[in-house]
């Protein structure tokens, strides 16, 4: 089993929508959850983090984590073009801190 | 405040030369990690310094190695070059390890190997 997976995409939807990005891991001690942003040719961005169980909103964007689950999200609002990237789920291991990434699901926005 | 930075942003080398990399921290920020992405495989870690010392290590041959100055500037080198290790190698600081620390890349060394 891989130790952090995401939907592999692509997602496309259209300008205005909701997109619902998707992250489960394998390490039930992992404490720290984060969601990347890369656009072609670029390197990744750091755009939410959380920590505990629920909801964190910032903006448009939504993180979602679910500890029992094995499980985080990323909600866009209001999808924009702007939005079309590589999104990326990090997940920082319980017992030796490593930030382990998932292959990134790629987010097309159509106009 | 400066981002990370790394030097160079482009390289080219041939097969068996070695190559070194250097990435300099967010300014207070003690943690380096290294990570090579490519398409096929996406972000995989390398290593991780803390302190002047490796503290994390991925599975990557021998040929890669690194290390971090008492100023947590951060050097990685790769001898023996294959066409295989041709990717983007991206540094990235956090204030200290583990817990909640975010993590923050710079640009990225694009690697070619011919």
């Amino acid at each position: 089993q891989k130790e952090v997976e995401q939907n592999s995409g692509p997602l496309s939807v259209p300008e205005g929508a909701i997109a619902s990005l998707n992250c489960t891991y394998s390490d039930r001690g992992s404490q720290s959850f984060f969601w990347y942003r890369q656009y072609s040719g670029k390197s990744p961005e750091l755009i939410m983090f959380i920590y505990s169980n629920g909801d964190k909103e910032d903006g448009r964007f939504t993180a979602q984590l679910n500890k029992a689950s094995q499980y985080v999200s990323l909600l866009i609002r209001d999808s924009q073009p702007s939005d079309s990237a590589t999104y990326l789920c990090a997940v920082r291991g319980g017992s030796n801190y490593k930030l382990t990434f998932g292959k990134g699901t790629l987010l097309t926005v159509n106009p | 405040k400066a981002g990370v930075t790394q030097t160079p942003r482009y390289l080219i080398k041939t097969r068996g030369q070695q190559v070194t990399l250097s990435c300099s921290p967010i300014s207070g920020h003690r943690s380096v990690s290294w990570y090579q992405q490519t398409p096929g495989q996406g972000l995989q870690f390398l290593f991780e310094y803390f302190s002047e010392t490796q503290r994390n290590k991925g599975n990557f041959p021998g040929r890669f190695s690194g290390r971090q100055f008492s100023n947590s500037r951060s050097e990685m080198n790769v001898s023996t070059l294959e066409l295989g290790d041709s990717a983007l190698y991206l540094c990235a600081s956090s204030l200290v390890r583990g817990g909640h620390s975010e993590q923050f890349f710079g640009p990225g060394t694009r690697l070619t190997v011919l």
